[in-house]
């Protein structure tokens, strides 16, 4: 079946350091892509998403490429702040499908 | 920007108990999901709901649990008969429609049970 792996965390990472959060996914068809954030106490939003390979999601200064060769959404960002601490979900939708599968989540920690 | 509201925050109820979770949706949303979220693990679904039947269900969806849109507004989760196991977060979600679009997320709703 579709599945997503997440790097296991916590990532601890210091103020205005490099972030990568790996995502890899199996799918039987040609899936759209999805990073969520999950701020605590709060629901998940939507962060970025990429709907075909090659494609590169971007938001807040968060990016991910559609890597379709390695089947990897990584999360990338070139600066992080103390208010991006939160837990990082990748998920994907499959087909026509409207329920994503989602991955474990990935908790960062960023110390000023 | 519109949201998507929970409510309570936090709920606790004795095993056994029946208990409703509220959302209400995006006012022009069609589409309405709850989630589960074990703490540490992972989001799981559990519900869709579309033009007032449930559209998908997952296996975690048995008859403890059902979805109500009793009026225009309101989307519920009830579980009959709690398990120290429903302890979790529980989630709501809709999206204007289908396929490959994005839900907005409430901000849940801690279930614990005793």
């Amino acid at each position: 079946g579709d599945s997503v792996t997440q790097m296991e965390g916590p990532v601890t990472l210091s103020e205005e350091a490099f972030l990568t959060i790996n995502c890899t996914y199996t799918a039987t068809g040609y899936p759209s892509l999805f990073w969520y954030v999950q701020y605590p106490g709060e629901g998940l939003q939507l962060l970025l998403k990429a709907t075909k390979a090659d494609d590169k999601g971007s938001n807040k200064g968060f990016e991910a490429t559609y890597r379709k060769e390695t089947t990897s959404f990584h999360l990338e960002k070139g600066s992080v702040q103390v208010s991006d601490s939160a837990v990082y979900f990748c998920a994907l939708y499959i087909g026509g499908s409207y329920i994503p599968t989602f991955g474990r989540g990935t908790s960062l920690i960023v110390h000023p | 920007e519109p949201e998507v509201t929970q409510t309570p925050s936090h709920q606790v109820t004795q095993m056994g108990q029946e208990v409703i979770l509220r959302c209400v949706p995006i006012s022009n949303h069609l589409y309405f999901y709850w989630y589960r979220q074990i703490l540490g693990q992972k989001v799981e679904f559990l519900v869709s709901f579309y033009n007032n039947e449930i559209s998908e269900k997952s296996e975690i969806f048995d008859d403890q649990f059902s979805v109500e849109r009793p009026d225009g507004s309101n989307f519920t989760l009830k579980i009959r008969s709690t398990k120290l196991e429903d302890s979790a977060m529980y989630f709501c979600a809709s999206s204007e429609n289908a396929r490959n679009q994005p839900q907005h997320f409430g901000d849940g709703t801690r279930l614990s049970i005793l």
